[in-house]
């Protein structure tokens, strides 16, 4: 089975803090996915990664940024907290990245800017 | 940019069936993507449609029609455990051959 873990289920950071959260993947898989999920909004892509030091802005890269050293890693970074980046955070990874491969999500990383 | 439309909240009775229904409007149409996520949880992978017509699994079938922008995911004899939010996602070229997610819809089952 594969398994998606998130480094935090709960954060809660003060503006203008660098928070880091962090996503590993066991099952080799070449893509990784960052979102973020908001009520009546869905779920938004921020970055996604297809390969080791590559990434590719979402829909909703503002604000972020994203690090990639290792295959099974993917990190999210605020480079300076703000209360509209209160969210739940998933990760996800996919093996190849087609448009019939399914995406396996971590359990998510409710984040709290106050 | 990318359109998907599904209803926000359902409610249905333990053993009856539900249908959700999608609507998008995207071009470059490659798939769409069915996901279960109970609450507090991850979402999981539930379907995957990319040709007309029906895919049944179990309890759960889903249904597209390409030239509609229309799909489907019905949910039979349903169980107390079917309560969740279910998401329909489409992926497409026009969105830069990724997925882009509905809001998702929330089914309540009562006893």
């Amino acid at each position: 089975d594969v398994k998606v873990t998130q480094s935090s289920r709960y954060l809660v950071k003060r503006t203008g803090e660098k928070v880091f959260l962090e996503c590993v993947q066991d099952m080799d898989h070449e893509n990784m996915f960052w979102y973020r999920q908001d009520p009546g909004l869905g779920l938004r892509l921020i970055y996604f990664s297809y390969d080791v030091k590559m990434k590719e802005k979402g829909d909703i890269p503002e604000g972020y940024s994203v690090s990639r050293e290792k295959k099974e890693r993917f990190s999210l970074i605020l480079e300076s907290a703000s209360t509209n980046q209160t969210s739940m955070y998933l990760c996800a990874s996919s093996l190849y990245g087609g448009s019939d491969d399914e995406q396996y999500f971590g359990p998510g990383t409710r984040l709290t800017v106050t | 940019g990318q359109n998907i439309d599904q209803p926000t909240e359902m409610t249905a009775t333990e053993g009856a069936i539900v249908q959700i229904n999608c609507t998008y409007q995207t071009s470059g149409f490659n798939g769409l993507f069915w996901y279960q996520q109970h609450a507090g949880e991850a979402p999981t992978f539930l379907s995957y449609n990319v040709l007309d017509g029906l895919e049944e699994k179990g309890r759960f079938s889903s249904f597209l029609s390409r030239s509609k922008g229309y799909s489907y995911l019905l949910l039979k004899e349903l169980q107390m455990k079917d309560s969740a939010s279910y998401l329909c996602a489409v992926w497409a070229k026009a969105a830069g051959n990724k997925l882009t997610f509905g809001g998702g819809t929330r089914v309540l089952v009562k006893p």
